[in-house]
């Protein structure tokens, strides 16, 4: 089964902190991305990776910023957190080629509350 | 660019009925689609994706889905609800640049 983790499931902070949620998978995907979901808003897309040190912004990338050093792994960084960007967000993952190409595989979300 | 609408924002149903939920998307080319699920709390989980072929996919949990390029849309589809699928449904399209545009979302109740 393919597994995507994410380092927590709940978090408060305070604003301008620095914040980094962290995502890790397991199944050597070549693709990782980060969306926040809001009610009503469905999920949308923050940032994205298509192979190691390499990223791209997606549709809302204003406040973010990502690091992806290792393939496994994708970190997404609110430089200065506002209350504004208190949301869940969603990691994923997906295969560059193949038969599963496209097909993204989630995390069970962090939950962000800026305070 | 790509758009997918999903113009039910809740829909409520009783266990035991048959259920559709609608999705129609926007896309200048043949598309992959997709339908998630997400319980409560919980990360999204892939019922079914349609990539190409016959233009009825079943997935797990009994859903199935239909692509119907004359009304580009690709409506999910159960027999017969259970209450184990109260849950929030969320349709998707995936273009060229292998990125993933979601719809809003349905939110389905299911009353005993």
């Amino acid at each position: 089964d393919v597994k995507v983790t994410q380092s927590s499931r709940y978090l408060v902070k305070r604003t301008g902190e620095k914040v980094f949620l962290e995502c890790v998978q397991d199944m050597d995907h070549e693709n990782m991305f980060w969306y926040r979901q809001d009610p009503g808003l469905g999920l949308r897309l923050i940032y994205f990776s298509y192979d190691v040190k390499m990223k791209e912004k997606g549709d809302i990338p204003e406040g973010y910023s990502v690091s992806r050093e290792k393939k496994e792994r994708f970190s997404l960084i609110l430089e200065s957190a506002s209350t504004n960007q208190t949301s869940m967000y969603l990691c994923a993952s997906s295969f560059s080629s193949g038969p599963s190409t496209d097909t993204q595989y989630f995390g069970p979300g962090t939950r962000l509350t800026v305070l | 660019a790509q758009s997918v609408t999903q113009p039910d924002i809740h829909i409520t149903v009783s266990e035991g009925a048959s259920l559709e939920l609608r999705c129609n998307y926007s896309y200048g080319a043949t598309p992959y689609l997709f339908w998630y699920v997400q319980s409560p709390g919980q990360g999204l989980q892939l019922l079914l994706k349609y990539f190409s072929g016959d233009t009825l996919v079943q997935g797990i949990k009994g859903f199935e889905a239909e692509f119907k390029r004359s009304q580009s849309s690709f409506n999910l589809r159960k027999p017969s609800v259970h209450w184990s699928d109260a849950a929030e449904y969320f349709c998707a399209v995936s273009g060229s640049a292998r990125q993933l545009t979601f719809g809003s979302g349905t939110q389905l109740t299911v009353l005993p």
